[in-house]
This record gives structure tokens, sequence and C-alpha cells, in this order.
């Protein structure tokens, strides 16, 4: 079974850091882009970043360049967002999710996991 | 990069169909076929449903299709079930710099 498993949210002070993984299994994780996509309490979704197969090639949303840095480890099937300075603005359920496209980076995502909630506040 | 534009909400009876328009630029919907939609039940994540404008991923029921005209691509669900009740979202690939842009969500109530 295809499966996503985001971990690492929780509450933080503004200013502060924090490191999000998605574990994946049942597929060929190195063989897929992958993406963070964010959703605010009552909002709707936002693309966070992206990073394709080979870490060739990742993008950002306006709101969070500069800030926040997307990885991978092919060995271990991972994927990471590592968030600094943290906003207000920034607190959502962050969704780890796959690209459709084997070998291509192409902005659909065709498997989700269930998110981590990032709340900051102080 | 400006969301597309969803309806907020749309509505119909169970048997009936529904349509949602998704409206973008000639910078993403009107150039280019890679239009997606995706359904979340409340409390739920994201589901694909629909994939480069018409085509659905394995699962999904031929109830669902897709479409598009110009810079507005579309939604129909037809023979609505109560399970499809859930807030829709489209997506587009778009030639700004973050190469995807999603819509506002509009949420389905089935009467």
């Amino acid at each position: 079974e295809v499966q996503l498993v985001e971990s690492g949210g929780g509450l933080v002070q503004p200013g502060r850091s924090l490191r999000l993984s998605c574990a994946a299994s049942g597929f060929t994780f190195d063989d897929y882009a992958m993406h963070w996509v964010r959703q605010a309490p009552g909002k709707g979704l936002e693309w966070v970043s992206g990073i394709s197969w080979n870490s060739g090639s990742i993008g950002y949303a306006d709101s969070v360049k500069g800030r926040f840095t997307i990885s991978r480890d092919n060995a271990k099937n991972s994927l990471y967002l590592q968030m600094s300075s943290l906003r207000a603005e920034d607190t959502a359920l962050y969704y780890c999710a796959k690209d459709i496209k084997n070998g291509l980076y192409y902005y659909c995502m065709d498997v989700w996991g269930k998110g981590t909630t990032v709340a900051v506040s102080s | 990069q400006s969301a597309l534009t969803q309806p907020p909400s749309v509505s119909g009876s169970p048997g009936q169909s529904v349509t949602i328009s998704c409206t973008g630029t000639s910078s993403d919907v009107g150039s280019y076929n890679r239009v997606s939609w995706y359904q979340q039940p409340p409390g739920t994540a994201p589901k694909l449903m629909i994939y480069e404008v018409s085509n659905r991923p394995s699962g999904v029921p031929d109830r669902f299709s897709g479409s598009k005209s110009g810079n507005t691509a579309s939604l129909t669900i037809s023979g609505l079930q109560a399970e499809d009740e859930a807030d829709y979202y489209c997506s587009s690939y778009t030639s700004s710099s973050t190469h995807v842009v999603f819509g506002g969500g509009t949420k389905l109530t089935v009467l």
C-alpha cells in the first residue's frame, strides 16, 4: 500500500524553527518528485514547496522562500521540510504529497499523507 | 501568484448533476492542460479526482468528469450521492516561478 506519514509538527514560538519529516512506503520513492502543501485552519490548500526525484530542481512559494528548506533522503525514503523564522501565518496542517509522474516534476499530487499540525504562537 | 477562482459553494440533490468552475488566466489554466481536481471530505486529506483536465485516476467513479474551455476548467459530478459532499479544489500548472496554483475551494452540499 502506498503510504505517506508526516511527523514533527507541534507548537512553536514565533521566530523559532521546526523540522517536518515524511516517511514514504509502498512505492519507489526515488522515482518521484515530492511536495509539501499546507492548509491553514478553515482555509484552502497552499502549495509550499516541491523537490524533484534527484533534488536537482527545488521550488518554494513566495510566502516561505528564504525561510523554509526542502530536502529528501532517497536512501531513507524520506522527505523533509526545515522551517525557520516561523510566523503566526505559518500555522497550518502540513501535508506531504507524491507527484503523479514517474521521473518528472509535474505538480500534480496523487498520494497525500494525513498531515502534521504546526501551530506558531507565543 | 493569485489563486484560481472557484465559487464558494454549490449544492444539488441526490441523483442530480453539479458543475464546479475554476477560472484562471492565460498564464495557467488557459495555456496548460495540467488542471487537477481534488476532493476533501471534512477532516480528511485531499484525494486526486481528475488530472490533466479530464483524466480519472484508477478507482475514481466515472460520475466525475473534467473539461476546459479557455481560461476556465470545470468539474462535473453526475448522479450526486451523499458521499460526494466535500470541499473540492482545482489546481493548475502555471508559468510563474511557483509552477502550481490552487483554487480557493468549493463546498459541495448534497441536499
